[in-house]
């Protein structure tokens, strides 16, 4: 499977800013998607993003408030703008698996408190 | 849309016992995975079931994807310390071949005592 890093790995951000996180991957993958983990809770789809085309959102989440970008096969990223303290979440990649599959891998994970 | 029930949502056993947990669905899966979190890790692939009624074991663990199609559990045999940490199922759901959009159990929340 493919080695995935985030940065940073934790950050503390004042209500009102934005945080963009990275991930890279160590290998070309196809797909790309961003999750948003609350304390305590299970993991919830924010976007697929899918290189040279919009991010694809899901319910509940909205391109202005967490626009991504996908420049190559690689690397993508997440910015959480305008930041509330209902922001603050464990923000987690993934990648997709061999063609054919459905296995998707996570990077570490971006764990952010908004204050 | 879609949601997984997964249960129990924690777990408190002696180390060497096993462990038994599950996830249901109202609807049908193409697929069922298995992850497990490690506090400040990202969700690590256990065992991935790609056929109604597969059996499949990694190790210690066992998981197999229900005949109905609609439900899925995870077996831990002689469990020890390490084994400590929160279990999730996840899915693809019937219909969204292509799309490779998971969804996820809330999660079984795993402590042993030594």
């Amino acid at each position: 499977s493919a080695v995935i890093s985030q940065k940073p790995s934790r950050d503390i951000c004042q209500r009102g800013t934005s945080l963009t996180i990275q991930c890279q991957v160590d290998s070309q993958v196809t797909m790309m998607f961003w999750y948003r983990q609350q304390p305590g809770q299970s993991l919830t789809l924010i976007a697929t993003a899918n290189q040279g085309s919009e991010a694809t959102y899901e319910s509940g989440f909205v391109i202005d408030k967490f626009p991504i970008s996908r420049p190559n096969l690689t690397f993508s990223t997440l910015t959480v703008s305008n930041m509330s303290p209902e922001d603050s979440s464990i923000y987690l990649c993934s990648v997709d698996g061999l063609a054919g599959d459905y296995e998707q891998y996570f990077g570490p994970g971006t764990r952010l408190t908004v204050t | 849309g879609q949601q997984l029930n997964q249960s129990p949502q924690s777990m408190f056993i002696q180390e060497g016992e096993d462990v038994s947990m599950n996830c249901t669905s109202s609807s049908i899966f193409n697929t069922w995975l298995w992850y497990k979190q490690d506090p400040g890790e990202g969700p690590v692939l256990l065992i991935a079931l790609y056929k109604a009624g597969e059996l499949t074991s990694n190790g210690r663990l066992t998981a197999q994807f229900g005949i109905t199609r609609k439900d899925s559990f995870l077996n831990i045999s002689a469990s020890i310390p390490s084994d400590v940490g929160i279990y999730f199922c996840a899915g693809q759901p019937l219909g969204r071949q292509g799309a490779q959009k998971l969804v996820f159990g809330q999660g079984t929340r795993l402590t042993i005592n030594p």
